[in-house]
C-alpha cells in the first residue's frame, strides 16, 4: 500500500526559504505526478504545483517566481522549496499523488500534512 | 484563469439527499474529483473523473455532470457526513479547486 511522508521546517521567519521533502513508500514512483496542495487556517485548499518522475514540472502561476518543485527519483522522494515568505505562505501544506491518469486524475494517496509558520 | 464555484454551505437532513455542486464554464469538458476534508485531516478523494469511486469509499457517494455544473451526491446522509468537500478540476495548465462547502446534517 502506497503511502506518502513529507517532512521539513515547521516555522520559518519572514524572506527565508519553506523546504518540504515528501517520499513515496510501498509502491512504484514512476508513471505519477506528484503535487504539493496548501491550506491557510480555516481557508480552502491552494494547489501549489506538480513534477512528474521526469522532473516536468507545472506551477501555479501566482507562486511562479519563487517556487520550485524537484524529485529525487533514487530515493523516491520529491521536494518543494518557496523562497521569499511571508506570512501569507502559513498554512499546513500536503503532498499528495495523484492518479495514473496525472493531471486529469484525482490526488488518491496524500501525505500527512505540515503545519509551516512563518513569523518574526 | 479558470474558476469553479461551490456554495459555501449545504444542509440535509438525517437520512435524506444531499448535493454539493461546482460550477465552471464548460466543466462538462472536464475531469472533475470530490474530496472529503474533515477537521485536522488530510482530504480524502471520494469521487475521481466525475463518476468514479475510490475503493473503500461508500456507495453513497456518487458524482455527475452537466455542461457547466458538477455535482456530488451523498445519499442517506449520516451524522458522519458533515463536513467540508471541495471539487477540483485540471483546466489544462494548472489544478483548480472549488472553494469549498461545508455540509451540515440535520
Amino acid at each position: 500500500q502506497v503511502q506518502l511522508h513529507q517532512w521539513g521546517a515547521g516555522l520559518l521567519k519572514p524572506s527565508e526559504t519553506l523546504s518540504l521533502t515528501c517520499a513515496v513508500y510501498g509502491g512504484s514512483f514512476t508513471d505519477y505526478h506528484c503535487n504539493w496542495i496548501r491550506q491557510s487556517p480555516g481557508k480552502g485548499l491552494e494547489w501549489i504545483g506538480e513534477v512528474n518522475w521526469r522532473g516536468n514540472t507545472n506551477y501555479n502561476p501566482s507562486l511562479k517566481g519563487r517556487l520550485a518543485i524537484s524529485v529525487d527519483t533514487s530515493n523516491s522522494q520529491f521536494s518543494l522549496k518557496l523562497t521569499s515568505v511571508t506570512a501569507a505562505d502559513t498554512a499546513v501544506y500536503y503532498c499528495a499523488r495523484a492518479g495514473f491518469f496525472g493531471p486529469f486524475d484525482g490526488f488518491d494517496i496524500w501525505g500527512q500534512g505540515t503545519m509551516v509558520t512563518v513569523s518574526s | 484563469s479558470y474558476e469553479v464555484t461551490q456554495p459555501l454551505a449545504v444542509s440535509v437532513a438525517l437520512g435524506q439527499t444531499a448535493m454539493i455542486s461546482c460550477g465552471g464554464d464548460n466543466i462538462g469538458s472536464k475531469n472533475v474529483h470530490w474530496y472529503q476534508q474533515k477537521a485536522g485531516q488530510a482530504p480524502v478523494l471520494v469521487i475521481y473523473r466525475n463518476d468514479n469511486r475510490p475503493s473503500g469509499i461508500s456507495e453513497r457517494f456518487s458524482g455527475s455532470k452537466s455542461a457547466n455544473t458538477a455535482t456530488l451526491t451523498i445519499s442517506r446522509a449520516q451524522a458522519g457526513d458533515e463536513t467540508d468537500y471541495y471539487c477540483h478540476v485540471w483546466d489544462g495548465n494548472t489544478v483548480v479547486f472549488g472553494g469549498g462547502t461545508k455540509l451540515t446534517v440535520l
